[in-house]
């Protein structure tokens, strides 16, 4: 069954507006990971944020986690029409690193320019 | 560096066909697996190994068959193909369990009639 579940499923903004995606997930976690899926493409990895962090930065990407209310966020600042994209977290249950990464359904982010 | 390679990019069977979809990575990576994306799903894994001659069912895994004689290939055949197979298959790996991130390839979007 399917661990992760983000919020909302489609976003739309303009260029320049900031995107947030929040993702909930039901057990305890080793780590949390986010990916982007440009139409038609692969999954290409965003960030890995490990049960014990609370926050993690890269470029303008920024994912907070919250283990005590089992959500993430993904905040994208300063939004381009490139951003565009389908984004997914993905959850490792603690003691399972070797076993599966549970996908949640996703966030469909539309920048208009 | 090539990175995870699937083959074939598209594919069309009729019902009862069987085929198989090929994966390789040139990056030595132990872990491998095999994912199903269907619209408002998300991510399923099907089948995934930690290493050559170790494999593992995922959530979806009937109707799927999977072996890794290698470190480079992992291999997911279809013995006989079902309306309900027809999907967007991606092949991903990571270097040792599920603490790094997954390199996913481009997948195989496949239709059964």
């Amino acid at each position: 069954s399917q661990q992760g579940e983000e919020d909302p499923q489609a976003l739309s903004i303009q260029e320049g507006e900031n995107a947030t995606m929040n993702c909930s997930y039901k057990t305890s976690i080793n780590n949390l990971q986010w990916y982007r899926q440009n139409s038609g493409r692969g999954l290409v990895h965003l960030i890995l944020i490990r049960s014990n962090e609370r926050e993690k930065h890269s470029g303008r990407l920024r994912v907070t986690l919250d283990t005590s209310k089992k959500s993430s966020s993904l905040l994208i600042t300063a939004s381009r029409a490139a951003d565009t994209a389908s984004y997914f977290c993905a959850t490792v249950d603690r003691g399972s690193t070797l076993g599966r990464l549970y996908f949640g359904r996703g966030t469909q982010l539309t920048v208009w320019p | 560096n090539a990175g995870v390679t699937q083959t074939p990019k598209f594919q069309v069977l009729k019902t009862g066909q069987s085929m198989t979809l090929q994966c390789a990575q040139d990056m030595n990576h132990e872990y491998m697996s095999w994912y199903r994306q269907d619209p408002g799903m998300g991510l399923r894994l099907i089948h995934y190994s930690v290493g050559a001659g170790i494999t593992d069912q995922g959530e979806v895994p009937n109707g799927y068959n999977v072996s890794r004689s290698t470190t480079e290939d992992f291999p997911l055949r279809l013995l006989s193909a079902a309306p309900s197979q027809t999907s967007v298959y991606f092949c991903a790996s990571t270097p040792a369990g599920l603490t790094s991130p997954l390199h996913f390839g481009n997948g195989t979007r496949l239709t059964v009639t």
